[in-house]
């Protein structure tokens, strides 16, 4: 089992670039939820979809933000344009909700930082 | 919504020593809390969970316990070590269609050698 995916592991980038961070759910997960993670805000949930469906994107901090699951294996988070508040450790975690079996489990983390 | 306290944001203890974590949580229908240990520059992972119809759990030097009524649970470590050393996190959820996990702000345990 290679875990959840994500890519790439490191970004810098430049203010008012646009940014894609990419995920890989474990294979047979019906779940997906973004994290994003800072020292000032702990860790905190943005968007999660329930079979590729957005169920909850609450936490998307502003229109700059975007998520999408297009398929069971595969989801973006996009930012754009970047800012430099938007520095952070974005994690991605997928899980089986059914029957109560809810673990989630979180991949590498991408790392961004906006210049 | 759901909000979950934890507490001591920091933590210092001997190796050897037992420390103890503590969450609160303010909705009543949460009935799924995980413990997740994060260490330096990794993942979240999973270490402990329990569910609202068991009242503690345990696996080896890790137990939880919950109390309902009061709305909080805790988290136990025994014969710390050195390893053990790391960001804990606790959380909830609902466990409805959502399973949406709220987490605690952290807390940073130093076992000192």
């Amino acid at each position: 089992d290679a875990g959840v995916i994500q890519s790439p592991r490191h970004e810098v980038t430049e203010m008012g670039q646009e940014v894609t961070l990419r995920c890989k759910p474990i294979s047979g997960h019906n779940s997906l939820f973004w994290y994003r993670q800072t020292m000032m805000r702990g860790l905190e949930l943005l968007i999660y979809f329930n079979n590729n469906v957005p169920i909850d994107d609450s936490g998307m901090p502003e229109d700059r933000f975007s998520a999408k699951m297009p398929n069971a294996s595969f989801s973006t988070l996009k930012i754009q344009p970047s800012e430099p508040r938007d520095s952070a450790v974005y994690f991605c975690a997928s899980s089986w909700v059914a029957g109560g079996r809810e673990t989630q489990y979180f991949g590498p983390g991408t790392r961004l930082l906006v210049l | 919504g759901e909000n979950v306290e934890q507490h001591p944001s920091t933590l210092s203890v001997q190796e050897g020593d037992s420390a103890v974590i503590k969450c609160t949580y303010s909705d009543s229908a949460s009935n799924y809390f995980p413990w997740y240990k994060q260490e330096l520059g990794k993942r979240p992972q999973l270490i402990i969970d329990i569910r609202s119809n068991v009242g503690e759990k345990k696996d080896q030097r890790i137990a939880v316990t919950l109390n309902k009524t009061a709305k909080h649970f805790s988290l136990h470590i025994t014969e710390t070590q050195p390893e053990d050393s790391a960001v804990y996190f606790c959380a909830a959820s609902k466990g409805d269609s959502s399973y949406k996990l709220i987490f605690g702000s952290g807390t940073r345990l130093l076992v000192r050698p």
